[in-house]
């Protein structure tokens, strides 16, 4: 049965670079027809669609976040992974890595960032 | 991008009571549209795909319905373990874009 786990974290800087990681069990990531995605949720913003990858390492990515975001994908280890450089106040959130297949999306548990100065 | 607009925001409903939950998308989006019941704490879980398709596991009382601009989603006779917050999602066109959400409230 698959099963998404992302790992981050918890608090990261100003200055840093929001790094999160989703590890993915009971199924490959290199399979046909799978994009991964990131999305995030805070209070403020509601549900937002941060981006995808397909294992190819093709991305689709919001253009409200395009400028600061990167998803990567390691198939050899089945995990992939978001970055989102100069981060702010407002990218403090629950990141959540979701499987998609022709829109049935399986999620994660998902994982709280708090972006702190 | 794609706006969706759900409404209610909120709704308060009693054991039993049929509830509808609508989203308006800004543009045809054919059939590409999901409905996510969230509880505090926990992920968004599929309820229904492709505005219609019941997702396996999920109670018969769940059912969703539309095309093109406008859909809903219809419990049937709402039970306790359905108080929660209920959510919409195009994945028609990039970006996905999420309806604002309607929380089930007990009466």
């Amino acid at each position: 049965q698959l099963q998404l786990q992302e790992s981050g974290p918890g608090l990261v800087r100003t200055s840093e670079t929001l790094s999160v990681t989703c590890s993915v069990f009971g199924g490959s990531i290199s399979g046909n027809g799978f994009y991964w995605n990131w999305i995030r949720q805070s209070p403020g913003r509601g549900l937002e669609w941060i981006g995808n990858i397909y294992y190819s390492g093709t991305t689709n990515y919001n253009p409200s976040l395009r400028s600061r975001v990167t998803i990567s994908v390691d198939t050899s280890r089945n995990q992939f992974s978001l970055r989102l450089t100069s981060p702010t106040a407002a990218d403090t959130a629950v990141y959540f890595c979701a499987r998609e297949e022709l829109g049935i999306f399986k999620w994660g548990r998902g994982t709280l960032v708090t972006v702190s100065s | 991008a794609i706006r969706v607009t759900q409404s209610p925001s909120s709704l308060s409903a009693s054991v039993g009571d049929r509830v509808t939950i609508t989203c308006r998308a800004s543009q045809d989006i054919r059939n590409e549209l999901g409905w996510y019941q969230q509880k505090p704490g926990r992920a968004p879980k599929l309820l229904i795909y492709a505005a219609s398709g019941l997702q396996s596991g999920v109670p018969s009382r769940f059912s969703g319905s539309g095309s093109g601009t406008r859909f809903t989603l219809t419990i049937s006779s709402l039970q306790p373990e359905d108080f929660a917050t209920y959510y919409c999602l195009q994945d028609n066109s990039y970006p996905y874009t999420f309806g604002q959400g309607t929380k089930v409230e007990i009466k």
